[in-house]
């Protein structure tokens, strides 16, 4: 079974660029997350959708972040415009209500 | 301020022996907890979870014990084998399953299994 799949896994950019991350869930899960892992926070949540609708956004760093779930089988994250530290590992996540968060193998960014 | 707390950043273990990993929260809200091993490169993988209404659950070589009145959780492996070897995150979430809500991680314990 295909598990949860981010593309692209490395991005590089320059500061300014617009970038998006782009993530399917597993068939069937409902539930999709976006977290962010950096050195100085460690893992943490930035949004999550329930039936393609945001329930909690409160993590989203900036108004220069944005994420979308247009239908239940995709998603994006865009940053507009990217800046250095914004440079970090990004995973999707997904779930049914009762069980555990999927991950995925994470997209790795470096601003420029 | 973290409301999850892994104190360790890295833990060495001999080969055969047992690994304990430890977990403190401050979110009294907290109802689930779950640990996640990860390895370079891929993203975080489920291993254990206990609700908050236990204070042990165990599969196989795996036991996370859970002490409400301390808030404090610990992850026991044993006994610890060299593809043990990886970061621990330990994670809480407000929703029983996990799936429902976001998860509040801790900032993971790197364990090294000497062989």
């Amino acid at each position: 079974d295909a598990g949860v799949i981010q593309s692209p896994r490395h991005e590089v950019t320059e500061m300014g660029q617009e970038v998006t991350l782009r993530c399917k869930p597993i068939s069937g899960h409902n539930s999709l997350f976006w977290y962010r892992q950096t050195m100085m926070r460690g893992l943490e949540l930035l949004i999550y959708f329930n039936n393609n609708v945001p329930i909690d956004d409160s993590g989203m760093p900036e108004d220069r972040f944005s994420a979308k779930m247009p239908n239940a089988s995709f998603s994006t994250l865009k940053i507009q415009p990217s800046e250095p530290r914004d440079s970090a590992v990004y995973f999707c996540a997904s779930s049914t209500p009762a069980d555990t968060q999927y991950f995925g193998p994470g997209t790795r960014l470096t601003v420029l | 301020d973290q409301q999850v707390k892994q104190n360790s950043p890295s833990l060495s273990v001999q080969e055969g022996r047992i690994s304990i990993l430890n977990c403190d929260y401050t979110n009294s809200m907290f109802d689930y907890f779950l640990w996640y091993k990860k390895y370079p490169a891929e993203g975080p993988t489920f291993l254990i979870s206990i609700s908050s209404i236990k204070d042990k659950n165990e599969d196989g070589r795996f036991t996370v014990f859970l002490n409400k009145s301390a808030k404090h959780l610990s992850l026991h492996i044993v006994p610890s084998q060299p593809g043990d070897s990886a970061v621990y995150f330990c994670a809480a979430s407000g929703a029983s399953g996990g799936g429902a809500d976001g998860l509040t991680f801790g900032k993971g314990t790197h364990l090294i299994i000497q062989p």
